[in-house]
């Protein structure tokens, strides 16, 4: 089991550029998220989805979308890069069991120049 | 709505003294509280939770927290500090939505 995987670990990005992070999961897990990771700040929901199909904004939505390509894949997209969206983006996972526990990717660091 | 407040951004101990990371949540339903830890440019791992059930929970590498209604606390504690435990904590809980909310995060350090 790979667990939850993210692609690419680093990009660095100019200003109005675009890019779409991957994220992938192998445990049939039901719900994904993204988060920001910022100093200071803790991490923070920019969007989820509680089951393919659907998706849901989050605390911090401005300026990104999300796709719920199938029940392991849910990406990520920038369509114009802002400096301020210069951070660390995790990508999480989790199943239906009692145990509520989320499971973490390794993180994409996102620079914008 | 929820919220989790770490108090304290750094804490710093010696090896083999106590570690106390404190954490208060407000939520206006039983709340489902995590703690996780990050090493340096790595994702996050589970510490422990608390569901329902024993209000003290046990997690890995020898870190244990408490659930107190009453003070509406969570805070983490390992006996005694290992260098291997230097990292950044934060604390978790669970939204309506499922998602977690996350705590500002505290930085543990520990010297010899």
């Amino acid at each position: 089991n790979a667990g939850v995987t993210q692609t690419p670990k680093f990009q660095v990005l100019k200003t109005g550029q675009s890019m779409t992070l991957q994220c992938a999961q192998d445990m049939n897990h039901n719900s994904m998220y993204w988060y920001r990771q910022d100093p200071g700040m803790g991490l923070r929901l920019i969007y989820y989805s509680a089951s393919e199909g659907t998706t849901d904004k989050g605390e911090v939505p401005n300026g990104y979308n999300v796709s719920r390509l199938n029940k392991r894949e849910f990406s990520l997209r920038l369509e114009s890069a802002a400096p301020s969206q210069t951070s660390v983006y995790f990508c999480a996972s989790r199943g239906l069991i009692v145990s509520y526990e989320q499971y973490f990717g390794p993180g994409t660091r996102l620079t914008v120049t | 709505a929820q919220s989790v407040t770490q108090l304290g951004s750094h804490v710093s101990v010696s090896e083999g003294a106590l570690v106390l990371l404190r954490c208060n949540y407000s939520s206006s339903v039983p709340p489902y509280l995590f703690w996780y830890v990050q090493y340096p440019n790595q994702g996050l791992q589970l510490l422990l939770k608390y569901t329902t059930g024993a209000t003290l929970v046990k997690g890995i590498n020898g870190f244990e927290a408490e659930f107190k209604k009453s003070e509406t606390s969570f805070h983490l504690t390992k006996p005694s500090a290992h260098m291997s435990d230097a990292a950044e904590y934060f604390c978790a809980v669970m939204s309506a939505g499922t998602a977690l909310i996350f705590g500002k995060g505290t930085t543990l350090s520990v010297s010899s």
